[in-house]
């Protein structure tokens, strides 16, 4: 069936570059995404990729896929205590297809 | 344009009770989807419409039922409440594009 997995927590600097890690281990996920979820909110689509990529940009957002190894991740440039959140990657099969979601990362930035 | 919108923010009810919940979507987005966050569980899909029909429907019980209407609002409906369905509910829309808009969800604590 399909699992997303994530770290549960990372504490950065302000400053700092961060990295947030997952893993999906349903082969035809073909959307990946990463959400934001501040405290008392809601989720907001920070950017995401598509399986035939490897790389995909965005200001200080940097999303890596290894599709062989079924791994994505998130590195966020120049942390700002701003960013502290709980972090979320998920995954769907199609464009319309339901979201499988991790279980969050929380990331922690200290001045 | 508007974001999705989720009313009410806050809920208490008691065990045994029903509730409903309503989203309206962004302005021209045709999918709805439900989905219900709690710490244990996390992210969990509940169900999903388009064009008013429930396209996708989650591993939940039968409590749970929802409808979307012909101005793509939606409301999910859960009956006799248990203290386990106490969460955060969160609604998210989509028309074309890439990835969900979630709205700020609705905090149910059932008591």
């Amino acid at each position: 069936g399909e699992d997303v997995e994530q770290s549960l927590f990372l504490s950065v600097r302000e400053g700092d570059s961060s990295v947030i890690n997952c893993t999906y281990t349903d082969s035809s996920s073909t959307y990946l995404y990463w959400y934001k979820q501040e405290p008392g909110a809601g989720l907001q689509l920070l950017t995401y990729i598509f399986s035939n990529m490897d790389m995909k940009q965005d200001q200080r957002l940097t999303v890596l896929l290894n599709k062989k190894d079924k791994h994505l991740s998130l590195r966020i440039a120049d942390t700002q205590t701003g960013d502290s959140a709980i972090y979320f990657c998920a995954e769907s099969i199609q464009e319309y297809s339901t979201l499988t979601f991790g279980k969050g990362t929380m990331l922690l930035v200290s001045p | 344009k508007a974001g999705v919108t989720q009313t009410p923010r806050y809920l208490i009810k008691t065990r045994g009770q029903q509730v409903t919940l309503s989203c309206s979507p962004i302005s021209g987005h045709r999918s709805v989807s439900w989905y219900q966050q709690t710490p244990g569980q996390g992210l969990q899909f509940l169900f999903e419409y388009f064009s008013e029909t429930q396209r996708n429907k989650g591993n939940f019980p039968g409590r749970f039922s929802g409808r979307q209407f012909s101005n793509s609002r939606s409301e999910m409906n859960v009956s006799t409440l248990e203290l386990g369905d106490s969460a955060l509910y969160l609604c998210a829309s989509k028309d074309g594009g890439y990835g969900y808009t979630f709205g700020s969800g609705t905090r149910l604590t059932v008591v």
